[in-house]
């Protein structure tokens, strides 16, 4: 079974709007944490924001959050105000404590395209 | 600054040629990664190394091996390169299990 999931292959919002990207995981690990990276264009990927499991509140990094729904198994990532230089590709990563050795599993990503 | 070198952005080699591939990292991370990125795919982990001469299988090792002899350093080899190796391949970096990882601008290799 896919460990992350990202339905959305591609998605597009209008400059200054907010977006959501979505993201579910599969883990039977009560210990895990949950990553976003940004990779634009250029190819280097850029770390975003972090969830750990046992965290009580939803993370905030300036214009990303992530609305984690533990009980779902839900780390949507939410980007609020989209600037044009927000168009990349985004990739929702979880690394499980206990099992799977501490690897990192990454979803197929989601290219967020910022329009004008 | 943090920062995670590899040695090539691109790089074409011949099929059955010995490849390596190296990562330089400088933040005395203990944890290294080699991943490999295809379309569709994602990002897939090759090999970890979680100390200096520790290594890990990842989800896809086959046709490759790692050495890691410094700290600072995760070579990636392909022993005899094949066209389906060729691929985006990503290194990484970081502190430990449920720290973010730090990546490298990665390499393009295209074996022919």
């Amino acid at each position: 079974a896919q460990k992350i999931t990202q339905t959305q292959p591609g998605m597009f919002v209008q400059e200054k709007e907010a977006v959501t990207l979505d993201c579910t995981y599969d883990t039977s690990d009560p210990s895990y944490g949950l990553f976003w990276y940004k990779q634009p264009s250029s190819g280097e990927m850029i770390f975003l924001i972090y969830q750990g499991s046992y965290d009580q509140q939803n993370a905030t990094e300036g214009r990303y959050s992530l609305n984690f729904q533990k009980a779902r198994k839900s780390a949507n990532l939410v980007i609020s105000a989209s600037q044009l230089g927000d168009s990349a590709m985004y990739f929702c990563a979880m690394r499980e404590v206990n099992t799977n050795a501490g690897k990192s599993t990454f979803g197929d990503g989601t290219t967020l395209t910022v329009k004008p | 600054d943090v920062k995670v070198t590899q040695s090539s952005r691109y790089l074409v080699k011949r099929t059955g040629e010995k490849v390596f591939l190296e990562c330089v990292q400088d933040m005395d991370h203990e944890n290294m990664f080699w991943y490999r990125q295809d379309p569709g795919l994602g990002l897939r982990l090759i090999y970890f190394s979680y100390d200096v001469k520790m290594k890990e299988k990842g989800d896809i090792p086959e046709g490759y091996s790692v050495s890691r002899e410094k700290k600072e350093r995760f070579s990636l080899i392909l022993e005899s390169a094949s066209t389906n190796q060729t691929s985006m391949y990503l290194c990484a970096s970081s502190t430990d299990t449920y720290n973010e990882q730090f990546f490298g601008p990665g390499t393009r290799l295209t074996v022919l």
